[in-house]
């Protein structure tokens, strides 16, 4: 089975500063996809980034890279030059490819941005 | 194209009663999710499609639970003598033929319910 875990309930960044949003992974297959979406209030699924787990680089989208430890499942996300508009829950989630369609998601963090 | 459709985007129902949640997808998308939202958890996959077909469902779609995507287009979910356990958000996604497309998953807006 599949797991996802984000520690952070909750953080408070100043606008401008980077902030790191954690996420760690479980999973037994070896085939599998990492994503992360922005879900504002307003309650829509926003995608932001994927790394897939033979990618060798770190992916990164613009302001948004991911941090990727293969060896510690590990997929922390990197927003940085935050912006007041990042204010708002942050998912890791993860698929496997064995033809599994299922994404599993962690219980988010709630990004605040500071002016 | 405007994207993935919810409609309503809220619903408040008495306990008992049935609901009916519809989800118009990205019109050249052929598959399509339905997950359910709880408060302050992540969602939770609920069942999937392709076309008509509906090819996965979670235990957690109890036999209150049908969902249907009759023509290959939108898709229905109902809840049948809803509980108050039920009140979450229900999130619709889709995805095109690609496969597999990491880039391919859209999801609407959620169709928030309240059994009271």
């Amino acid at each position: 089975a599949q797991k996802i875990t984000q520690t952070q309930p909750g953080m408070f960044v100043q606008e401008k500063e980077a902030v790191t949003l954690d996420c760690t992974y479980d999973t037994s297959d070896q085939s599998y996809g990492l994503f992360w979406y922005k879900q504002p209030s307003s309650g829509e699924m926003i995608f932001l980034i994927y790394q897939g787990s033979y990618d060798e680089q770190n992916a990164t989208e613009g302001r948004y890279s991911l941090n990727f430890q293969k060896a510690r499942k590990s997929a922390n996300l990197v927003i940085s030059a935050s912006q007041l508009g990042d204010s708002a829950m942050y998912f890791c989630a993860m698929r496997d490819w064995s033809g599994n369609e299922k994404l599993t998601f962690g219980t988010g963090t709630r990004l605040t941005i500071i002016p | 194209d405007t994207g993935v459709s919810q409609d309503p985007r809220h619903k408040i129902t008495k306990r008992g009663q049935n609901v009916t949640f519809r989800c118009d997808p990205i019109s050249e998308h052929n598959r399509l999710y339905w997950y359910r939202q709880t408060l302050g958890q992540g969602p939770e996959f609920l069942t999937y499609f392709q076309n008509e077909a509906q090819l996965e469902k979670s235990r957690l779609l109890s036999d209150r639970f049908s969902a249907e995507r009759p023509k290959g287009s939108f898709s229905t979910l109902e809840i049948q003598r809803t509980e108050q356990g039920d009140s979450a958000m229900y999130l619709c996604a889709s995805s095109p033929r690609s496969v597999p497309s990491h880039y391919g998953y859209t999801f609407g807006s959620g169709t928030r319910l309240t059994v009271v």
